[in-house]
């Protein structure tokens, strides 16, 4: 069973509408991502947050927008999405941002977005 | 530049044979390694890493991978595949050297494992 809880499974959403995916752990981490994965395809880097600031941001359209309210918490709030931001958007956790437990990374099941 | 190379697209193997998912890689400085494994529909899930020290590592299901630094390789291994080992594995490394909290992962492989 996954420790990082992320919600909803899947979204659908028109190219005007406004969501939030959400991702949740409590293992403690301090190191929070978003990842996204198009099928068949290696995840590509979103965001990285580490203790609650963003630390790195992949050049993402501002049409995504992360937000940490908390250690724990994790979301990104979708507006103006187009059809080719339709993918299965990954949130992972680690024990921190620095250091040799940095590459394990622990992954929530994924929310599968479809932008129409 | 970092890079992580997965030359197979997929690995077909006979179940109870010995499998092999390759990996080779290309880090400024001493890397470390990873393997991930997806299942369908499924997020991620950690199977190993080599940090330091014996270049054989164990991990999770059976899994083992062998560190060979002259070759820059990484390669996945099970002495006796499984059905349910079919997945997408994936390759993943980073510089040691490297400040960026950034996994660098490889292209994917595909495992079948046919009864």
């Amino acid at each position: 069973d996954t420790e990082v809880t992320q919600t909803p499974k899947h979204l659908v959403m028109g190219m005007t509408n406004k969501k939030s995916l959400k991702c949740e752990q409590h293992m403690g981490h301090r190191a929070m991502y978003w990842y996204k994965q198009k099928a068949k395809k290696p995840p590509e880097l979103m965001f990285v947050y580490s203790y609650e600031k963003l630390s790195i941001n992949e050049s993402v359209p501002s049409r995504f927008s992360p937000e940490c309210p908390n250690s724990s918490l994790l979301n990104l709030h979708l507006h103006a999405l187009q059809p080719e931001d339709s993918a299965l958007y990954l949130c992972a956790s680690s024990q921190d941002s620095a250091g040799v437990k940095t590459g394990e990374l622990f992954f929530g099941e994924g929310s599968r977005l479809t932008v129409l | 530049a970092q890079s992580v190379a997965q030359p197979e697209d997929q690995v077909n193997v006979a179940e109870g044979n010995p499998l092999t998912v390759k990996c080779t890689y290309s880090v400024s400085g001493n890397p470390y390694l990873f393997w991930y494994v997806q299942y369908p529909n499924r997020g991620l899930q950690f199977l190993l890493k080599y940090i330091t020290g014996d270049n054989l590592v164990k991990g999770s299901y059976g899994f083992e991978a062998e560190f060979n630094k002259s070759q820059t390789s990484f390669h996945l291994k099970k002495p006796s595949a499984l059905v349910s080992d079919s997945a997408l594995y994936f390759c993943a490394v980073r510089s040691r050297g490297d400040s960026s909290y950034k996994l660098i992962f490889g292209s994917g492989t595909r495992l079948l494992v046919r009864p």
